[in-house]
């Protein structure tokens, strides 16, 4: 079973400071991971992926994220935040060869002017 | 190129009612998934056809919810009778087959559906 926990509901930076968002996954195999964005009344789409080659990726909008297997983790980071990063960001796991994407809670991503 | 679209976008209905949503995929795209997040938790999967042929619904709740895609093109979820924890935002998306699936599902806008 897969499954990616994101800490912090909630996150609040202000304008020109550095977000980082965080994501711990879960997986029984070598896991391909991934960054979606929500922007308000849109669908989801997808900000990065991680599925094998580089550890650290980047992204849209000058975000990266970097597969750290020691530590089960995948980390949102952008250095300066834009007003227009004001979203909500879903990490996202699935396994090898299968179709299933598991997604964490989601983080609302504050920016203050 | 059209994006996945939802209709309708938002559906308010009574209890015990009846609910069906629709989704168009993107065109070219085999696969198609159904996806529902309630208000505060997570996106959580429900069901991903393979054109016409169900693939993997292991995250449908309960038999009061019907999904078909008829001819592998557009989808629909039905709920009937629809309940109180129904309510929620569900999710269409879809992505291609060829060249292996790394993980980019394209995402509708959603419909939410409110039970009262």
């Amino acid at each position: 079973a897969q499954s990616v926990t994101q800490l912090g509901s909630h996150v609040s930076v202000s304008e020109g400071a550095l977000v980082l968002l965080r994501c711990n996954y879960s997986s029984s195999v070598p896991p391909y991971l991934f960054w979606y964005v929500q922007y308000p009344n849109q669908g989801l789409q997808l900000l990065l992926k991680y599925t094998s080659a580089a550890t650290l990726v980047k992204g849209i909008n000058g975000f990266e994220a970097e597969f750290k297997k020691s530590e089960t983790s995948f980390h949102l980071t952008k250095p300066s935040a834009h007003m227009s990063d004001a979203a909500e960001y879903f990490c996202a796991v699935s396994e090898r060869g299968y179709q299933k994407v598991t997604f964490g809670i989601g983080t609302k991503l504050q920016v203050i002017p | 190129e059209a994006g996945v679209t939802q209709f309708p976008s938002h559906s308010v209905i009574e209890k015990g009612q009846t609910v069906t949503l629709r989704c168009d995929p993107i065109s070219g795209h085999d696969n198609l998934y159904w996806y529902r997040r309630v208000m505060g938790k997570e996106i959580k999967f429900l069901l991903h056809f393979v054109k016409e042929s169900k693939q993997d619904e292991s995250g449908m709740p309960n038999n009061r919810f019907l999904a078909e895609r008829t001819g592998g093109t557009y989808s629909t979820l039905k709920v009937q009778p629809a309940e109180l924890e129904d309510s929620g935002v569900y999710f269409c998306a879809s992505s291609r087959t060829s060249g292996g699936f790394h993980g980019e599902l394209f995402f509708g806008e959603g419909s939410r559906l409110t039970v009262l």
